[in-house]
């Protein structure tokens, strides 16, 4: 199992640029997450979905909008990158079972410069 | 307001000796708590978890204690190792909000060999 997945590893954009950030998980998992980490701030939710066909928004949801293609997928979008979401962009996933531990497993993370 | 706070950036322990990283909350309705470590380059992997029911969980090397009335928890390692290097997050849930979990800022752990 590769567990989560993330692509790219690096990606550095202009301001203005859009671009999306694949997730996939081969888990098995209903529950997906996108995070972003910033110094001194830990980790912060940006959308989740609950289950295929559904996503919420999270504490950080302006300026991001995710599709979760199917029960692998999810992915996390910047229409007009600022550089206010330079950051480093974690996914994570979790199933039914684990939901009673509420433990995530998390992908290595995309580290996103906004120029 | 952030409701999951570690208040040390960083903790620098001897090798087989105890290292405590705490972590504090301001909301009461938590009722589940989770330690994360994150090395540099990699997502954080889950490491112990405590239910809001207990004050105490044991994995290893590794406890959990948790003072509700003081809204407190803290990680022990005995006896810390190099490898435990890391940055440790605490996190908190709360059942009616589902599996969304609250991050504190982190805690540098460094173990001198």
């Amino acid at each position: 199992n590769a567990g989560v997945t993330q692509t790219p590893k690096f990606q550095v954009l202009k301001t203005g640029q859009s671009m999306t950030l694949q997730c996939a998980q081969d888990m098995n998992h209903n529950s997906m997450y996108w995070y972003r980490q910033d110094p001194g701030m830990g980790l912060r939710l940006i959308y989740y979905s609950a289950s295929e066909g559904t996503t919420d928004k999270g504490e950080v949801p302006n300026g991001y909008n995710v599709s979760r293609l199917n029960k692998r997928e999810f992915s996390l979008r910047l229409e007009s990158a600022a550089p206010s979401q330079t950051s480093v962009y974690f996914c994570a996933s979790t199933s039914e079972v684990l939901a009673y531990t509420y433990e995530q497993y998390f992908g290595p993370g995309t580290r996103l410069t906004v120029t | 307001d952030q409701q999951v706070k570690q208040n040390s950036p960083s903790l620098s322990v001897q090798e087989g000796r105890i290292s405590i990283l705490n972590c504090d909350y301001t909301n009461s309705m938590f009722d589940y708590f989770l330690w994360y470590k994150k090395y540099p380059a990699e997502g954080p992997t889950f490491l112990i978890s405590i239910s809001s029911i207990k004050d105490k969980n044991e994995d290893g090397r590794f406890t959990v204690f948790l003072n509700k009335s003081a809204k407190h928890l803290s990680l022990h390692i005995v006896p810390s190792q190099p490898g435990d290097s890391a940055v440790y997050f605490c996190a908190a849930s709360e059942e009616e909000y589902g599996n969304k979990l609250v991050f504190g800022a982190g805690t540098i752990l460094r173990v001198k060999s």
